[in-house]
């Protein structure tokens, strides 16, 4: 267990809902990443957070997705009208700060729209 | 635009052998940071070894080492005496400055057989 959480584990929704998923890392990390892994693939970057300040979007990253972060601590990862290639792991991680290098994983949230 | 390429989707070992995963990459910063990262079955993914540009020496890390060839755009990973516990998923992963987003390669599997 690296201390980084995401929930829920598992998400089945309908395509055309909205889904939310959240992410706790560990507690002095300042920097939040936001990934998604398809099967099969390395995880692509979507977005990453410097404190509540969003510093960085992925053109993967479409208006369909929001991401916050409001108080510095735990991050949202928002998808409005869910399609069925939006099915894939989300994965979230932690770091402490720009000159830390390692960034912590949480085990993901595995997204299946139906 | 920054890329990480890994040529082996599958490398199998036997327990006790040594085995060497390739990836290369592309970036245009001569400053930057090389990682692998571990993603065993259902679990968290996890860093098993870095490499800062800079750095001529290569990193070792207890039985996991790295061949990180600058001017070829190389960097594999070397396991000795591979255990059991080594089979995952393997992950190359490169960041141009510290703290900014990875990207990652497609992912090597690794078979450890007894």
């Amino acid at each position: 267990d690296t201390g980084v959480s995401q929930d829920p584990r598992h998400k089945i929704t309908k395509r055309g809902q909205n889904v939310t998923f959240r992410c706790d890392p560990i507690s002095e990390h300042n920097r939040l990443y936001w990934y998604r892994q398809t099967l099969g693939q390395g995880p692509e970057f979507l977005t990453y957070f410097q404190n509540e300040a969003q510093l960085e979007k992925s053109r993967l990253l479409s208006d369909r997705f929001s991401a916050e972060r409001p108080k510095g601590s735990f991050s949202t990862l928002e998808i409005q009208r869910t399609e069925q290639g939006d099915s894939a792991m989300y994965l979230c991680a932690s770091t402490k700060g720009r000159s830390s290098y390692e960034q912590y994983f949480g085990p993901g949230t595995r997204l299946t729209v139906t | 635009a920054q890329t990480v390429t890994q040529s082996q989707p599958e490398m199998s070992v036997q327990e006790a052998e040594t085995v060497t995963l390739s990836c290369t990459y592309d970036t245009s910063e001569s400053d930057y940071y090389l990682f692998w990262y571990k993603q065993p079955p259902s679990r968290q993914m996890i860093l098993v070894i870095r490499q800062e540009a800079y750095k001529q020496q290569n990193a070792t890390e207890n039985r996991f080492s790295v061949n990180f060839q600058k001017a070829a755009k190389s960097f594999s990973l070397k396991i000795s005496d591979s255990q059991l516990g080594d089979a995952a998923m393997y992950f190359c992963a490169l960041q141009e400055t510290s703290g900014s987003r990875l990207t990652f390669g497609e992912g090597t599997q690794l078979t450890v057989n007894p």
